[in-house]
C-alpha cells in the first residue's frame, strides 16, 4: 500500500473548518485513501473513504484532487470534541487481510 | 451496547506470565483484528482473521497467539509477557475480509492496557 505523509500537528479555532491535508504521491489507481481518526484514550474511528470523487457524510467532507496524489479532509465547523489524532491511509483494493496500516498521523488540536 | 467489547480493559502482569486479552463484536463481521499501540503512539496491525484465513504480520512474535472460539470472538493470548509488551492492544472488526464488497471499514474496541513488570 501507498505511504501517505501528513502535517505532525495542526490547531484550528473553534466553530471554523479544519483542514487536514495528506499527500499520497505513489498512490496507485485502485487504492483508497480512507481517514480515521483517535480520540485520546478511545479506539480509533473511521471517519470516510473515497477513491476519486469528492465524498460527504455527516462527520466530513473528503476532497481528493484529480491527480489522486494528495486529498484533503474537511471538518466544517470544528467542535472542541474533534480534538484528536487523524490518520490518512491509503488502501488497496485487494489489500490481503483488509490490513489498514496507520501512519503517524495529524494531531488536530480545536481551540476554543 | 457495545459493537467491539474488549476485556479486561487494564491489565498489570509480571514478565514471564502468559495472559490472554478477550475480544467479542456483535455486529456480525466475519473479520476481526488486532493492533497494538506502543507508548509512541503508533498503531500497528499484529492479526487479521477470519473464518477462512488468519494473516499474521510477520514482525510478531510467536509468543502471540490469536484464538477464535467463533465468529465474534477473537481472543489474544500472550506467553512468556516482556517488558517490551507493554502497550495498548485495540481489537477490530470488519464485514468482507479479503474478499469483494468490504469497505475497509474498521470497527474498533476502546482498547486493553497492558503493563509488564
Amino acid at each position: 500500500d501507498a505511504k501517505t505523509t501528513q502535517p505532525t500537528s495542526m490547531d484550528c479555532a473553534e466553530g471554523r473548518a479544519a483542514n487536514l491535508p495528506c499527500n499520497h504521491s505513489t498512490i496507485s489507481g485502485n487504492e483508497y485513501v480512507y481517514w480515521y481518526r483517535q480520540i485520546h484514550s478511545q479506539g480509533p474511528q473511521y471517519i470516510i473513504h473515497g477513491l476519486k470523487n469528492n465524498e460527504t457524510n455527516e462527520m466530513a467532507s473528503l476532497i481528493i484532487t484529480e491527480d489522486r496524489k494528495s486529498s484533503t479532509l474537511i471538518l466544517p465547523h470544528a467542535t472542541l470534541r474533534d480534538t484528536a489524532v487523524y490518520y490518512c491511509i491509503v488502501r488497496s483494493r485487494n489489500n490481503a487481510g483488509n490490513m489498514l496500516t496507520f501512519g503517524g498521523g495529524t494531531r488536530l488540536m480545536v481551540k476554543p | 451496547d457495545t459493537a467491539v467489547s474488549q476485556t479486561p480493559k487494564y491489565l498489570v502482569t509480571q514478565m514471564g506470565n502468559d495472559k490472554s486479552i478477550k475480544c467479542e463484536q456483535n455486529l456480525g463481521h466475519d473479520t476481526m483484528y488486532w493492533y497494538k499501540q506502543d507508548s509512541k503512539k503508533f498503531l500497528k496491525i499484529m492479526f487479521s482473521y477470519n473464518n477462512k484465513e488468519l494473516i499474521i504480520n510477520e514482525t510478531v512474535p510467536n509468543r502471540f497467539s490469536p484464538k477464535s472460539p467463533d465468529k465474534a470472538h477473537l481472543n489474544l493470548h500472550i506467553n512468556s509477557l516482556e517488558l517490551g509488551d507493554s502497550a495498548v492492544y485495540f481489537c477490530a472488526s470488519s464485514q468482507g475480509g479479503t474478499s469483494g464488497g468490504n469497505t475497509g471499514e474498521l470497527f474498533f474496541g476502546e482498547g486493553s492496557r497492558l503493563t509488564v513488570l
